[in-house]
């Protein structure tokens, strides 16, 4: 079946350092990705849509100049955490439409986040 | 910004009881999904429902959809100490299908 890999799966930074979180499809396309941030015991909040060769799309609230998407091929996107905070920590996700045009969505097993 | 709410927040059961867990949204959806969430780990994709249908199974998962109420339930019959989880019904809006979560309900099941 489809599936997305997103690395690294534990990832400690300092204040002010920028972090990168990659997201692949591993034996699919996708023109299109999705990222969620997820908070302790609380649900997925999406940050941006991640569009191939385009701009990404960010949702309401969400600071582009903090939050770099790069999405350069059909099989990658990535998520850059700019100087980041200890607020940023969080666990992050991102998503993939599943090619059998169902609609299903595929997610890559998540980043947990810690910024010291 | 979530869609909408998910109760109960929690559940508590013992194993081979039933567990419900409904979802509620406010917009126009294209489907919704249920997703299972073990601690700290990625999300299983469990069931989809197209805004046109009504009722889904798969194995001992039932999904019911009332788009005139905006609901969704979920049921999983005969409860295992291995469901225990965290459950998300996720609606499906727009052109891209882009997804908004629901608060989630966290199933205990105790063997």
């Amino acid at each position: 079946g489809a599936v997305v890999s997103q690395h690294p799966s534990r990832v400690i930074c300092k204040s002010g350092t920028s972090v990168k979180i990659e997201c692949r499809s591993l034996d699919f396309q996708a023109t299109t990705m999705f990222w969620y941030r997820q908070f302790p015991k609380q649900s997925l909040m999406l940050m941006a849509t991640s569009n191939e060769g385009s701009k990404a799309t960010y949702e309401q609230g969400v600071e582009k100049d903090k939050f770099l998407i790069n999405h350069a091929s059909l099989t990658l996107s990535t998520l850059t955490v700019t100087s980041a905070h200890p607020e940023d920590s969080s666990f992050y996700i991102c998503s993939a439409r599943t090619p059998d045009g169902n609609y299903g969505y595929t997610f890559g097993s998540g980043t947990r986040l810690t910024v010291v | 910004s979530q869609q909408g709410e998910e109760d109960p927040q929690a559940l508590s059961i013992q194993e081979g009881e039933n567990a419900t867990m409904n979802c509620s949204y406010k917009t126009s959806i294209n489907n919704l999904q249920w997703y299972r969430q073990n601690s700290g780990r990625g999300l299983v994709h469990l069931i989809l429902i197209r805004s046109n249908e009504r009722e889904k199974h798969s194995g001992r998962l039932r999904v019911t959809l009332d788009t005139s109420k905006k609901s969704s339930s979920l049921l999983i019959t005969a409860s295992r100490a291995a469901d225990t989880a965290s459950y998300f019904c996720a609606t499906g809006r727009g052109n891209n299908n882009d997804m908004r979560f629901g608060a989630g309900t966290r199933l205990t099941v105790k063997p």
